[in-house]
């Protein structure tokens, strides 16, 4: 059974700063997402990572997955206070029926302040 | 284009009551997951639907059981409400491989 794990759950950061939050997931999972979720607010789509070594950014936010390491990254460079929100991973084991369901992480708490 | 949305935004019920939720998926997408995320939690899998059919199931009691209709609109049913069931209820639509994208919940508060 997939388990995804994420650190840290908590980060304090200055504007300014780099940092990056690591997901690692258990089993096979050869997709990844990362969604970031405002207080009260649904998911927002960020990353979709469909095979290894792929690489996507939007902004100050770049995602990486290595399956072979089953773990993937989200990089942030150069914080702002925009950014603060809680950024979740979730694997997505792919078996032969096609979709399956998002198995998520606890979340990373991100708070940049000025 | 709408995306995903779901009603009501907010609903508070009381132990032993029944709810229902319901979804409407982005226009194209046929398969529909129900998550529930307990405050300060990840979204945990309910189960999800794809041409009318429960395809998979998390964790999850028979009090939860749902529907998917012609239209590929979904409904969440909850029976005999517990306290703990209080959480943000999240419907995702999908065309069958492609990301999911997640409508904006529905907060359920059991007294």
């Amino acid at each position: 059974e997939l388990k995804v794990e994420q650190n840290p759950l908590f980060l304090s950061m200055q504007e300014g700063k780099n940092y990056t939050i690591y997901c690692n997931y258990s089993t096979t999972s050869d997709r990844l997402y990362w969604y970031r979720q405002d207080p009260g607010k649904s998911l927002e789509s960020l990353f979709v990572l469909l095979s290894n070594g792929a690489v996507k950014q939007e902004g100050r936010l770049m995602a990486s997955l290595d399956t072979k390491a089953r773990l993937s990254t989200l990089h942030i460079t150069a914080a702002v206070h925009d950014l603060s929100a809680t950024y979740f991973c979730a694997g997505e084991p792919i078996t032969q029926g096609g979709s399956e369901k998002l198995v998520f992480g606890k979340g990373t708490k991100l708070t940049v302040n000025p | 284009d709408a995306g995903v949305t779901q009603s009501p935004t907010h609903l508070i019920k009381t132990r032993g009551q029944q709810v229902t939720l319901r979804c409407s998926p982005k226009s194209g997408h046929d398969t529909v997951s129900w998550y529930q995320q307990a405050l300060g939690q990840g979204p945990q899998f309910i189960f999800q639907y794809y041409e009318e059919e429960e395809r998979q199931r998390g964790n999850f009691p028979d009090r939860f059981s749902g529907h998917q209709f012609p239209n590929y609109s979904s409904e969440l049913n909850v029976n005999a409400l517990l306290l703990g069931d209080s959480a943000l209820y999240l419907c995702a639509s999908s065309p069958g491989l492609a990301g999911k994208r997640f409508g904006p919940g529905t907060r359920l508060t059991v007294l």
